[in-house]
């Protein structure tokens, strides 16, 4: 595998569900992120995480967690998702903060 | 916080045609990117670019960090050109993270 890969690429949940989105990078980055990307919005950040360090949190539901056991993977646990949260869901990795990213594939969920 | 617009949100062109894509922001950047999404939603790099001018391809790209605007060039366009432009830019201050224009969707007509 190269680059950033995510899993699973498609995801439809009751709003009662929990699930996890997964993400890999095998870039050696030390940066990575969430981003959701909802129907005609720009997309948005939701965490990154520097170094397994969570550094910035903009705001989001706690019905998303972010986890980062290495520098390598990163979740998102999602439950109790309301259908407003159907979005593409990215992840991207960079070196450092700050510097250039790179996307993965992205989850595209629905939530029923 | 900074703000970042893109010209034109739409733009239709005939195959072989050249475009020029456009990204305003209203602060100092750190550094900006340009990316394609295609149709399956992946999002690919495609350059880069604080400053000064860089070419791939049929694609090049202009950023004048002075002004606060880049520009994309896209020549002989092909279908598979089609999918939506983003523009994205870091600012200087600390982690803040890509700030995301709105895109440019392309469609290219064969």
């Amino acid at each position: 595998e190269t680059g950033v890969t995510q899993t699973p690429r498609h995801l439809v949940m009751g709003m009662t569900n929990k699930k996890s989105l997964k993400c890999e990078q095998h870039l050696g980055h030390n940066a990575m992120y969430w981003y959701k990307q909802s129907a005609k919005k720009p997309l948005e950040l939701m965490f990154v995480y520097s170094l397994e360090e969570r550094v910035e949190n903009n705001s989001v539901p706690s019905r998303f967690s972010p986890e980062c056991p290495n520098s390598s993977h990163l979740f998102l646990h999602l439950h109790t998702l309301q259908p407003e949260d159907s979005a593409l869901y990215l992840c991207a990795s960079s070196q450092r903060t700050g510097y250039e990213q790179y996307f993965g594939p992205g989850t595209r969920l629905t939530v029923t | 916080g900074i703000q970042v617009e893109q010209s034109p949100p739409d733009l239709i062109l005939q195959e072989g045609a050249n475009s020029t894509l456009r990204c305003n922001f209203s602060d100092s950047v750190n550094n900006l990117q340009w990316f394609h999404q295609n149709p399956w939603g992946q999002l690919i790099n495609l350059f880069y670019i604080p400053s000064g001018t860089k070419q791939n391809g049929r694609l090049s790209a202009t950023t004048v960090a002075t002004e606060r605007y880049s520009l994309l060039y896209i020549s002989s366009s092909q279908t598979t050109d089609s999918g939506v432009y983003f523009c994205a830019v870091l600012t200087f201050s600390g982690n803040t993270p890509l700030v995301f224009g709105k895109g440019t969707r392309l469609s290219v007509i064969a």
